[in-house]
C-alpha cells in the first residue's frame, strides 16, 4: 500500500521547547489527520485538515495542510511532560469508491520530554 | 458514554488456534476498521466495513477474517493461517467523510 514518510522518528527535548514534525507522501490526499497515542491505548485525534494550505490550531498544537496536498506538519509549542507519546500523521483520500474512509499512516514520531 | 469498546485487553493464542477480538461501538457510525500495529511501525489496515453485511480487505488481510452482522459490531478473527499474529490490534469507526475514532486496543501474544 501507500506509504507516508514521517520525520523525525524520535525526539528528546526539554520541557518548554517547541517541537516540529512532518509527513510527506508521493501521492496527494484530500484530508490530513494528526493523532497522538499514549502507551497501551488507542490513538486520539488531535487535528484534522481538509483544505490545501489550511493552518489549524488546537491549544499549543498547530498543523498545516501543504499546498501540494502531499505533505503536512505539526508543531507543539512550549512542550510539557504530558506531551510524551507517539504522534502519527494520516492521509485520507476522501469519500467515494473503494478508497472511502481509508487512512494511510506514517510510522510515528516518538516524543520524550525531559522535565 | 459513547465510544468504541475493544475486548479483551490482552489475549493469548496457542499454536494452531483461532481467536476472535471483539469491537463494539455505540456512536452510530456506519464504517468500522481493523488495524494492526507493530513496534516502530504505523498502523496497517486489515479489513474495513462501510455498511452492515459488507466488508473489504485492507492491505494485510491474509490470515484474518471479519463479519459485520450488526452496525455496532465488527469482530476480527485471527486464524491459524496468520503465522505472525503477535501485535497490538486497533479497531476504529467513523461516519461519512469524518475522521476515524479508535478503541483502546487488544494486545495479542502467542503462548
Amino acid at each position: 500500500g501507500q506509504q507516508l514518510n514521517q520525520s523525525p522518528q524520535s525526539m528528546f527535548i526539554q520541557e518548554g521547547e517547541d517541537v516540529s514534525m512532518n509527513c510527506t507522501s508521493s501521492s496527494i490526499f484530500n484530508t490530513w489527520l494528526w493523532y497522538k497515542q499514549d502507551p497501551g491505548e488507542g490513538p486520539v485525534l488531535l487535528i484534522a485538515l481538509y483544505k490545501a494550505g489550511e493552518l489549524t490550531s488546537n491549544g499549543r498544537l498547530t498543523a498545516q495542510f501543504g499546498i501540494t496536498r502531499k505533505d503536512s506538519f505539526l508543531n507543539i509549542s512550549a512542550s510539557i511532560p504530558s506531551d510524551v507519546g507517539i504522534y502519527f500523521c494520516a492521509g485520507q483520500l476522501g469519500a467515494g469508491g473503494t478508497s472511502y474512509g481509508k487512512l494511510t499512516f506514517g510510522q510515528g514520531t516518538i516524543l520524550t520530554v525531559h522535565p | 458514554d459513547g465510544g468504541i469498546t475493544q475486548s479483551p485487553k490482552y489475549l493469548f493464542r496457542k499454536e494452531g488456534q483461532n481467536v476472535t477480538l471483539s469491537c463494539e461501538q455505540n456512536l452510530n457510525h456506519d464504517a468500522m476498521y481493523w488495524y494492526r500495529q507493530d513496534p516502530g511501525q504505523g498502523l496497517r489496515l486489515i479489513y474495513y466495513s462501510q455498511i452492515v453485511n459488507d466488508f473489504q480487505k485492507g492491505d494485510i488481510a491474509e490470515g484474518y477474517s471479519v463479519s459485520r452482522e450488526k452496525k455496532e459490531s465488527f469482530p476480527l478473527t485471527v486464524t491459524s493461517a496468520q503465522k505472525n499474529p503477535t501485535a497490538f490490534y486497533l479497531c476504529a469507526s467513523s461516519i461519512f467523510s469524518q475522521p476515524q475514532h479508535f478503541g483502546d486496543g487488544t494486545r495479542l501474544s502467542i503462548l
